[in-house]
């Protein structure tokens, strides 16, 4: 079984401020993470993946993440906030292994950028 | 690479009808398609998974007969709602993952299809 937790539905930061979008999650085998941007009535757009490389991740548009197993946590930051970073985030997991390839995502943040 | 398409984008329809909803993968080969629901300011919720020349997996709550998945080919997959009411309108999106390629572990998604039921 495999759950995502995303802490705050709507998150709200300067342009320019630090992005972090909380990302908590629950597997009983080894997990495959990731992050997905929808902006509005389009479809996702992945923005990076963890698959049990690398434990810091760099995805597109400046976008980075770090998987954590001791603290179960694969939050997603960006140093600088731009005005078109403002869409719908969303964390997804899914076990590891072949066959078992459904991922589970998360309840989405709102991420808006005030200018 | 890697890009699925989804049509139409939009559909508004009547109480009753069926409506078919197409998922194309454009330069891979889909060998799993899933397809997704999403409500307003929700998250997407896993309908089916179906893999190229088989039968539907359906999560659970989710009428089989209602939403009718063929994928009969390892570039399409189909949705149909039949008889389609209000309750139904939502926005759809497909996914397609290849598991002979490099990107296995990951889906590739359309850009969804917004269906009205009027």
């Amino acid at each position: 079984a495999q759950s995502v937790t995303q802490l705050g539905s709507h998150v709200s930061v300067s342009e320019g401020a630090l992005v972090l979008l909380r990302c908590n999650y629950s597997s009983s085998v080894p997990p495959y993470l990731f992050w997905y941007v929808q902006y509005p009535n389009q479809g996702l757009q992945l923005l990076l993946k963890y698959t049990s490389a690398a434990t810091l991740v760099k995805g597109i548009n400046g976008f980075e993440a770090e998987f954590k197993k001791s603290e179960t946590s694969f939050h997603l930051t960006k140093p600088s906030a731009h005005m078109s970073d403002a869409a719908e985030y969303f964390c997804a997991v899914r076990g590891g292994d072949f066959g078992n390839e459904k991922l589970t995502f998360g309840t989405g943040t709102r991420l808006t950028i005030i200018p | 690479g890697a890009v699925v398409s989804q049509h139409p984008s939009r559909v508004i329809c009547k109480s009753g009808t069926s409506v078919k909803i197409e998922c194309r993968s454009l330069d891979f080969q889909a060998t799993t398609m899933f397809w997704y629901r999403q409500f307003p300011k929700q998250s997407l919720m896993l309908m089916a998974t179906s893999n190229e020349g088989s039968k539907a997996t359906y999560e659970q709550g989710v009428e089989k007969d209602k939403f009718l998945i063929n994928h009969a080919s390892l570039t399409l997959s189909t949705l149909t709602v039949t008889s389609a009411h209000p309750e139904d309108s939502s926005f759809y999106i497909c996914s397609a993952s290849d598991w002979a390629s490099p990107t296995y572990n990951e889906q590739f998604f359309g850009p969804g299809t917004r269906l009205t039921v009027l």
